[in-house]
């Protein structure tokens, strides 16, 4: 069963405006969550993360919101760019920093200039 | 410069052939991993390794063997191909809580 569920599976938005990317998940134990990033023909490459203490982590135009209770997360791109096109994956890792991360299945995101 | 560097890039392989996918790696990391990417799955776990001379099987191992002879070499081999395994393959490895990821290896087995 997939551990790690992302929806949308594509999402197209204007320059400028803010993409929205979500992501839940099923083990309460789980309690690390990148988000990596994939650029065609590249591999994916971390670009944000949070841990289940905090509910909001930012850095810079991407902003991450976590809610424990109701065991999801989203990533926010504020001001989004033609080169944020891309495919995002939201991950999940639960125990000790030793623990395998269970990765779901992207979101393919489009920045229309 | 690549710290994950995969080869090769590409690969056609015939169904029943032997293949192998290599991993080399400059981080001087201990864990390495193999994942295989298909559209609407993701990044599945094949195999793992934490030391040299020993791998683990990860979520989808079946039909897929590694090898770890070094800190720096990960292989994937596929002793008898199948339709099934056209995917990409993704090598990485991982220093605390951030993996580092190869440029991918595209297989296609006809």
């Amino acid at each position: 069963q997939q551990q790690v569920r992302q929806s949308p599976q594509s999402l197209t938005v204007w320059e400028g405006e803010t993409a929205i990317l979500n992501c839940s998940y099923e083990d309460s134990t789980f309690n690390y969550f990148p988000w990596y990033q994939q650029f065609p023909g590249e591999g994916p490459a971390l670009l944000i993360s949070i841990r289940s203490v905090s509910d909001k982590k930012e850095d810079g135009r991407f902003t991450i919101f976590f809610n424990k209770r109701e065991k999801k997360l989203s990533l926010h791109i504020t001001d989004s760019q033609p080169g944020d096109s891309a495919t995002y994956f939201c991950a999940a890792r639960g125990g000790s920093a030793l623990g395998r991360l269970h990765f779901g299945a992207g979101t393919q995101l489009i920045v229309i200039p | 410069e690549a710290a994950v560097t995969q080869s090769p890039r590409s690969k056609v392989a015939v169904t029943g052939g032997k293949v192998t996918l290599s991993c080399h790696q400059t981080n001087n990391h201990d864990y390495m991993y193999w994942y295989r990417q298909d559209t609407g799955h993701g990044l599945r776990l094949i195999h793992y390794s934490y030391v040299a001379d020993s791998t683990e099987k990860g979520d989808i191992p079946d039909g897929y063997k590694a090898s770890r002879p070094s800190q720096e070499n990960f292989s994937l081999i596929l002793e008898l191909a199948s339709l099934s395994q056209t995917a990409v393959y993704f090598c990485a490895s991982r220093d605390r809580n951030t993996l580092y990821f190869g440029a991918g290896t595209r297989l296609s087995v006809l």
